[in-house]
């Protein structure tokens, strides 16, 4: 069935690059997605891919699409404590519903 | 900006009681959803719907119902709350798009059931 997987914890320093990863099983996905969740927040959508498209680069964030591996990167460049969240991956389900991995933990210390 | 609210950022209640969590948004938006958050299991879908008065089951509907006679409001009840339905509800709403149709998320609901 469809699933998204996720590595569930990411520590890094402050200014260095973060990279969380993502597999998907869905290969008729149309568009694949990043969520952030804040401590006591709901989720925001941070970017989304169109499948047909490599990477896609959005100031100091790049998502990396492998459609062959069905493997989805974000790379967070100079990573800040504010980037301290939650990020969830995400691919178009049945309909207009989402299917969310279980997010990635980044913990940035300073 | 689009805004879903929720009615309560925390509720208590006990076991066996009927409650009720409500989601409005104000953008008009087609589709909305609730799901459940828990440590560990990340997002799971309870239930959504695509219009007034329809409704789909999702992932976990056991357990929950779901009411939607306005288009801006999507109510989730359960009908009879037991421990295992403590956790953390989000409702989310999108617009009818067929391309990257994106989730607007509520603050969430943390719902302890003793």
């Amino acid at each position: 069935g469809e699933d998204v997987e996720q590595s569930l914890f990411l520590s890094v320093r402050e200014g260095d690059s973060s990279v969380i990863n993502c597999t998907y099983t869905d290969s008729s996905s149309t568009y694949l997605y990043w969520y952030k969740q804040e401590p006591g927040a709901g989720l925001q959508l941070l970017t989304y891919i169109f499948s047909n498209m490599d990477m896609k680069q959005d100031q100091r964030l790049t998502v990396l699409l492998n459609k062959k591996d069905k493997h989805l990167s974000l790379c967070i460049a100079d990573t800040q404590t504010g980037d301290s969240a939650i990020y969830f991956c995400a691919e178009t389900g049945a309909g207009t519903a989402l299917i969310f991995g279980k997010g990635t933990t980044l913990s940035v210390s300073s | 900006d689009v805004k879903v609210t929720q009615s309560s950022r925390y509720l208590v209640k006990r076991t066996g009681e009927k409650v009720f969590l409500e989601c409005v948004q104000d953008m008009d938006h087609e589709n909305m959803f609730w799901y459940r958050q828990d440590p560990g299991l990340g997002l799971r879908l309870i239930y959504f719907s695509y219009d007034v008065k329809m409704k789909e089951k999702g992932d976990i509907p056991e357990g929950y119902s779901v009411s939607r006679e306005k288009k801006e409001r999507f109510s989730l009840i359960l009908e009879s709350a037991s421990t295992n339905q403590t956790s953390m509800y989000l409702c989310a709403s999108s617009p009818y798009s067929m391309v990257a149709p994106e989730q607007f998320f509520g603050p969430g609901t943390r719902l302890t059931v003793l």
